[in-house]
């Protein structure tokens, strides 16, 4: 059950502050995705990464960077976050060759 | 871009009953349809999906029908129970897993909430 593991898995803070969340997959997969999923539940893909390369990167603000050091991990980088940014927030990853994306547990963020 | 409507928003059902979710898309390229359940508080977890090249899949009470000339597709779960309750999210995907970036569209979810 922790094939694809984010932390933290709560994160309160302030507006105007600069956030992280961390994902990690441990099954080999070779591409991984970020979802924000919002407070109506509705997931929209945020960016995706193959072999560390940024291969989908939506309509997102530039305040939110992601970052993959290597093709396990892939980490959230979020600046000077707002109201809006309350959400949660899933990693996901899936194999070459293979449709079915694996989600991690989430990231509640909220935006005080 | 895939654009992917999902209806009804909300579903209640008695236990027991039969439930229908229905998705269209409107990607004609798109040859990958998955369907997450998603309980409260959980992650989305794959509980079926099809291909443009099959009409039909069946695992046991959940079953997924497809119509790619008119481009939707629907989820049939049959003698729903209360553990069927959660938010059910179809997807649509385009193109082949080795060469594109395996991006998935979602439907916005439907609440399906299973009465005792």
């Amino acid at each position: 059950d922790t094939a694809v593991s984010q932390t933290p898995k709560y994160l309160v803070t302030q507006m105007g502050n600069d956030k992280s969340i961390k994902c990690e997959q441990n099954l080999g997969h070779d591409t991984m995705y970020w979802y924000k999923q919002d407070s109506k539940k509705f997931l929209k893909i945020m960016f995706s990464y193959n072999n560390k390369e940024l291969i989908i990167n939506e309509t997102v603000p530039n305040r939110f960077s992601p970052k993959s050091p290597d093709k396990a991990h892939l980490n959230l980088h979020i600046n000077s976050l707002e109201l809006g940014d309350s959400a949660v927030y899933f990693c996901a990853s899936r194999r070459q060759g293979s449709d079915t994306q694996y989600f991690g547990p989430g990231t509640r963020l909220t935006v005080l | 871009g895939e654009n992917v409507e999902q209806h009804p928003s909300t579903l209640s059902v008695q236990e027991g009953d039969s439930a229908v979710i229905k998705c269209t898309y409107s990607d004609s390229a798109s040859n990958y349809f998955p369907w997450y359940k998603q309980e409260l508080g959980k992650r989305p977890q794959l509980i079926i999906d099809i291909r443009s090249n099959v009409g039909e899949k069946k695992d046991q009470r959940i079953a997924v029908t497809l119509n790619k000339t008119a481009k939707h597709f629907s989820l049939h779960i049959t003698e729903t129970q209360p553990e069927d309750s959660a938010v059910y999210f179809c997807a649509a995907s385009p193109g082949d897993p080795n060469t594109n970036a395996g991006k998935s569209t979602f439907g916005d979810g439907t609440t399906l909430t299973v009465k005792p």
